[in-house]
């Protein structure tokens, strides 16, 4: 099955600063890849998510890239901001044809000094 | 926070006993999936349903068990067999296929007492 792997599992970054998030994934067939944000003690959300078909999606602050000749994504959060303190999750999506589910890395936890 | 919702919050479960923890979604959506979270380990899914009276299991499996008799509700049981049952459980739906939004519920706490 898919395995996802996710770095870094914290990161702190200056008020106004970019954070990177990166992640890899095993299964060459996967072609969707969302990120979750998820504040404390509530429910995940999406953010921002990629298909296989596109190599750079962008939406305001925050942008995706994917690299799928080496099987890895990246999640870039610019000018950032103290509410974008949160964890994040990546996911993979296994194609084949059915809602098999998101296969996730284990979280980054951003931290945004002021 | 409509669309899918999951009760209770918080859930306390003696040695032994079976629990259920209640799933249901609004948004007419095929596909159901449970996962389970815990500290630095990420979300990991335990079954999914991608139609009504249908379901697979996913990674972790033993000890859970569900039934999906209405496309809107997907009830999951942790049962005594499910050695270490405390963890934040979450509930999603999808509209279906594998490039598509899911959508989070907001969560059930379950401690062993």
């Amino acid at each position: 099955g898919e395995n996802v792997e996710q770095h870094p599992s914290t990161l702190s970054v200056q008020e106004g600063d970019s954070a990177v998030i990166k992640c890899t994934y095993s299964d060459s067939a996967s072609n969707y890849f969302p990120w979750y944000k998820q504040e404390l003690g509530k429910r995940p959300q999406l953010i921002i998510d990629i298909r296989s078909n596109v190599g750079e999606k962008k939406d305001q602050r925050i942008a995706v890239t994917l690299n799928k000749t080496a099987k890895h994504f990246s999640l870039h959060i610019t000018e950032t901001q103290p509410e974008d303190s949160a964890v994040y999750f990546c996911a993979a999506s296994e194609s084949g044809g059915g809602a098999d589910g998101l296969t996730f890395g284990k979280g980054t936890h951003l931290i945004i000094q002021p | 926070d409509g669309g899918i919702t999951q009760s209770p919050k918080y859930l306390f479960r003696k040695e032994g006993q079976n629990v259920t923890l209640s799933c249901e979604q609004n948004l007419n959506h095929d596909a159901m999936y449970w996962y389970r979270q815990d500290p630095g380990q990420g979300l990991r899914l335990i079954y999914y349903s991608q139609i009504v009276n249908d379901f697979q299991k996913g990674d972790i499996a033993e000890g859970y068990s569900v039934s999906r008799e209405k496309k809107e509700s997907f009830p999951l049981t942790v049962t005594s067999a499910q050695k270490n049952p405390t963890a934040f459980y979450l509930c999603a739906s999808s509209i279906g296929g594998s490039l598509t939004e899911a959508f989070f519920g907001q969560g059930t706490r379950l401690t062993v007492v």
